[in-house]
């Protein structure tokens, strides 16, 4: 199982400040099929970035993601009000599929 | 636009069983892959079953294997989570998705086993 630490666990900014979100896997990621989600209270999980840097349609162009191997970053340029939120890194190129434990991101 | 719409949680005691389901539309069903995913209340995303599009491919979680049966009806566009001898551990909210670059989310049902 390819087990997926996230760094920090918290993170406390401003909004229009930059957030940098780490992902770390215990073995290489296949193919980069590493993904990564919004989740706020009480709503499910949005898709933010998907094959380690490509952005769905709809996603802001202030997400961006980068890396490979077992090395992964999610960039937030200028937080807005509404990016405060949990983050995880999701692996999908192994089975069993893993998440990261979150990274929640949080006004200072 | 892709809908996932999850029904079925509920309450349940213990060695329990479970049926959920995921109405899917919006899309080609039978094209993709489908997961569930589950939170316990207050803790993070744990993975736990998907299916390849014909249903011939599935892979668990361990700690469900031999518990869980994930299946779909291409026919009626949609898939199901048949949840047997349930644990007080199996308390969450469970999510349907599509995988297809990254997941695509339904809104959850929760499912609470608890005497």
């Amino acid at each position: 199982e390819i087990v997926l630490t996230q760094s920090p666990g918290t993170l406390s900014l401003s909004p229009g400040e930059r957030a940098t979100l780490s992902c770390r896997a215990s073995q290489s990621v296949r193919s980069d099929y590493l993904a990564w989600y919004q989740q706020k209270p009480g709503q499910a999980p949005r898709l933010l970035i998907y094959g380690a840097s490509s952005r769905p349609t709809g996603i802001p162009d202030r997400f961006s993601g980068s890396g490979s191997g077992t090395d992964f970053t999610l960039i937030i340029s200028r937080l807005e009000p509404e990016d405060f939120a949990v983050y995880y890194c999701q692996q999908y190129g192994r089975s069993p599929e893993t998440f990261g434990q979150g990274t929640k991101v949080e006004i200072k | 636009e892709v809908q996932l719409v999850e029904s079925g949680g509920g309450l349940v005691q213990p060695g329990g069983s479970l049926r959920l389901s995921c109405a899917a539309s919006g899309f080609t069903f039978s094209n993709y892959w489908m997961t569930w995913v589950r939170q316990a209340p207050g803790k993070g995303l744990e993975w736990v079953a998907n299916t390849n599009q014909d249903g011939s491919e599935v892979n668990y979680v361990d700690s469900v294997k031999g518990r869980f049966t994930i299946s779909r009806d291409n026919a009626k566009d949609s898939l199901y989570l048949q949840m047997n001898s349930l644990r007080a551990d199996d308390t969450a909210v469970y999510f349907c998705a599509r995988k297809g670059g990254g997941l695509r989310w339904g809104q959850g049902t929760l499912v609470t086993v608890s005497s």
